[in-house]
């Protein structure tokens, strides 16, 4: 079955500083990625996703993913955070079985501190 | 399109009592899933639909029925509450290519 281990449950770091999120998965198999972000109290938005192609992928309010078959990593990373990226940030893996089923990790907390 | 909702947004239930939570969605998507929400777990699938009239237990289904009786809509129910399903849950909704589009969850306390 598949897993997704994020590596980092919470991650400080001051405003304007580059931040990486770290994310690991399990299976072998092409698998699709998404990195989706939840605000307190919200529900879950969509930063970015890898279906196929080029192993960088670039999604909103400044987001960016690199997708490394080799590693089993889809790692996300900002430049230059802000205050308002505060928030818990969810990796999660395609199962590539019945039911395009999502599997998600644990989640990492980003607290962005001025 | 007002995309994928769910109802209730709230509700308190005492050990025991039973109830049904509703997610609809509009935009004629095949694939409904039932996940929960819990601290320092992730989202984890309680049961899923990749069509009308059909479902399938996911990773955590005890304690829990679905049914999809209409495309457009997939009912979560509770026949005897417990506190251990005191969570926020998720409805989801698949287009092709495998993003998940997400209600705005409903958060249960059993007492």
């Amino acid at each position: 079955a598949q897993s997704v281990t994020q590596l980092d449950s919470q991650v400080p770091v001051f405003e304007e500083a580059p931040v990486e999120l770290r994310c690991n998965y399990s299976s072998s198999v092409s698998v699709y990625l998404f990195w989706y972000v939840q605000y307190p109290n919200q529900g879950l938005q969509l930063l970015l996703k890898y279906l196929s192609g080029s192993t960088l992928v670039k999604g909103i309010n400044g987001f960016e993913a690199e997708f490394n078959k080799s590693q089993t990593s889809f790692h996300l990373r900002k430049p230059s955070v802000h205050i308002s990226d505060t928030a818990e940030y969810f990796c999660a893996v395609s199962d590539p079985g019945y039911g395009n089923k999502l599997v998600f990790g644990a989640g990492t907390i980003l607290r962005v501190k001025s | 399109n007002a995309g994928v909702t769910q109802t209730p947004k709230f509700r308190v239930l005492k050990t025991g009592q039973s109830m049904t939570l509703l997610c609809a969605q509009d935009m004629n998507h095949e694939y409904m899933y039932w996940y929960r929400q819990d601290p320092g777990m992730g989202l984890r699938l309680i049961h899923y639909s990749v069509g009308e009239g059909t479902t399938a237990k996911g990773e955590v289904p005890d304690g829990y029925n679905v049914s999809r009786l209409k495309k457009q809509n997939f009912l979560l129910g509770l026949e005897s509450a417990a506190p251990s399903q005191t969570s926020v849950y998720f409805c989801a909704s698949i287009r092709l290519g495998g993003e998940q589009y997400f209600g705005p969850g409903t958060r249960l306390t059993v007492t």
